[in-house]
């Protein structure tokens, strides 16, 4: 079974400060890769996700992700974080299985951002 | 938009109690998933079911039992609930069964404590 690890578990930062959290999985064949975000109070949500072409993704409010192949990583970025980015993200990446794909979570970072 | 509800927000019940947690769909989602979301853990699978009354077994299944009798409606049940029970369950559900770039949406959460 895939297994997605999350760098941070908990990240604080300044606003305005650039914001990257690491991702890597260990699946080694094809993969669908995501981000999702639960803002507080809030239900989760997508942010952005890979499934084929430009390596590069970008996402809703100004993030991105990068997939490189070779490292096992999806890490996610923003050059400049709001206060509003406030939330807990997850890394996800799907695993095809018996009857379909299921998504496998990373253990999430917890972003607190000052304003 | 996709509206993925869930039966209740917070829910209290008795160790040994049977417990029910009903979620329901209004996109004719194909897909549909339970999970359990602890912190530090991130989000853990514990069933999914890709059709009317097929399902299949998440990550983390014991103690716990599934039904889809309706595409649009997944029952998660505890038969009988233990204090390790306690935690916030979420429902997800996706368009295609066999779509490894789905993208999954998600319920509100019922935070369950088990006394």
């Amino acid at each position: 079974a895939q297994s997605v690890s999350q760098h941070n578990h908990h990240v604080i930062l300044s606003e305005a400060a650039s914001l990257e959290l690491g991702c890597n999985y260990s699946y080694g064949g094809t993969v669908n890769l995501f981000w999702y975000v639960q803002y507080p109070g809030q239900h989760l949500q997508l942010l952005l996700k890979y499934f084929s072409g430009d390596p590069l993704v970008k996402g809703i409010k100004g993030f991105e992700a990068e997939f490189i192949k070779s490292k096992f990583s999806f890490n996610l970025r923003k050059p400049s974080v709001q206060w509003s980015d406030t939330a807990e993200y997850f890394c996800a990446v799907n695993e095809e299985g018996t009857g379909g794909f299921k998504t496998i979570f990373g253990a999430g970072t917890r972003l607190f951002v000052k304003a | 938009d996709v509206k993925v509800t869930q039966s209740s927000r917070y829910l209290v019940k008795r160790t040994g109690e049977k417990v029910f947690l009903e979620c329901v769909q209004d996109m004719d989602h194909e897909n549909m998933f339970w999970y359990r979301q602890d912190p530090g853990l991130g989000l853990r699978l514990i069933y999914f079911s890709y059709d009317v009354k097929m399902k299949e077994k998440g990550d983390i299944p014991e103690g716990y039992s599934v039904s889809r009798e309706k595409k649009e409606r997944f029952s998660l049940i505890l038969e009988s609930a233990s204090t390790n029970q306690t935690s916030m369950y979420l429902c997800a559900s996706s368009l295609f069964a066999l779509a490894g770039a789905d993208t999954q949406y998600f319920g509100p959460g019922t935070r369950l404590t088990v006394l």
